[in-house]
């Protein structure tokens, strides 16, 4: 079964910082890839996601995200964060194998300090 | 405009009084799954369905019943709620193949006491 891994459990940065999460899956085949946001109280929103094509992707509220195939992985990453960007991500992987399900990493908890 | 809707929002409940989590989808998917949501863990599936009268279980399924009757409902059934099924639910449609995004509901947030 696939596994993702989000390297960082809690991360707190000062506005205007740059942004960079990690998130590693475990599986070697076609893969689709998603980053989801959720503020604190609300449901989960996606950010970006890749399906195929150019790896690198951009997604809404100036986030972006790589593919790199080799290293079977797909980090986040944003210039300049916001007071408003504080929330937890969570990366996903769906494969095309057996059940199409959706994989989700730990979270990461964004702290943005003003 | 394109939703998936639980309900309630809210549950607070005592340990042993059978409660369901009802969610439905407009969007005529086939593919339809409950995930909770705990501090750490991130979210793991729970039961997932591929389409009416097929369902099978995920990673977490001890505790939890769903049904599949019509396309567009996927109820979650806890026969006998325990204090370790407090969690936040979600659930998700999407059309089941790859390269399609999921779509989820606005969660549940229950406490069994």
């Amino acid at each position: 079964a696939q596994s993702v891994s989000q390297h960082n459990h809690h991360v707190i940065l000062s506005e205007a910082a740059s942004l960079e999460l990690g998130c590693n899956y475990s599986y070697g085949g076609t893969v689709n890839l998603f980053w989801y946001v959720q503020y604190p109280g609300q449901h989960l929103q996606l950010l970006l996601k890749y399906f195929s094509g150019d790896p690198l992707v951009k997604g809404i509220k100036g986030f972006e995200a790589e593919f790199i195939k080799s290293k079977f992985s797909f980090n986040l990453r944003k210039p300049s964060v916001q007071w408003s960007d504080t929330a937890e991500y969570f990366c996903a992987v769906r494969t095309g194998a057996g059940s199409y399900q959706l994989t989700f990493g730990k979270g990461t908890k964004l702290s943005v300090i003003p | 405009e394109a939703q998936v809707t639980q309900n309630p929002r809210y549950l607070i409940t005592v340990t042993g009084k059978k409660l369901t989590v009802t969610c439905s989808q407009n969007m005529n998917h086939e593919y339809m799954s409950w995930y909770r949501q705990d501090p750490g863990l991130g979210l793991r599936q729970i039961y997932y369905s591929m389409n009416v009268e097929v369902t099978d279980k995920g990673d977490v399924p001890e505790g939890y019943k769903v049904s599949r009757k019509e396309k567009r409902n996927f109820p979650l059934i806890l026969e006998s709620p325990s204090p370790n099924q407090t969690s936040l639910y979600f659930c998700a449609s999407s059309s089941g193949a790859l390269n399609t995004e999921a779509f989820f509901g606005q969660g549940t947030r229950l406490t069994v006491v």
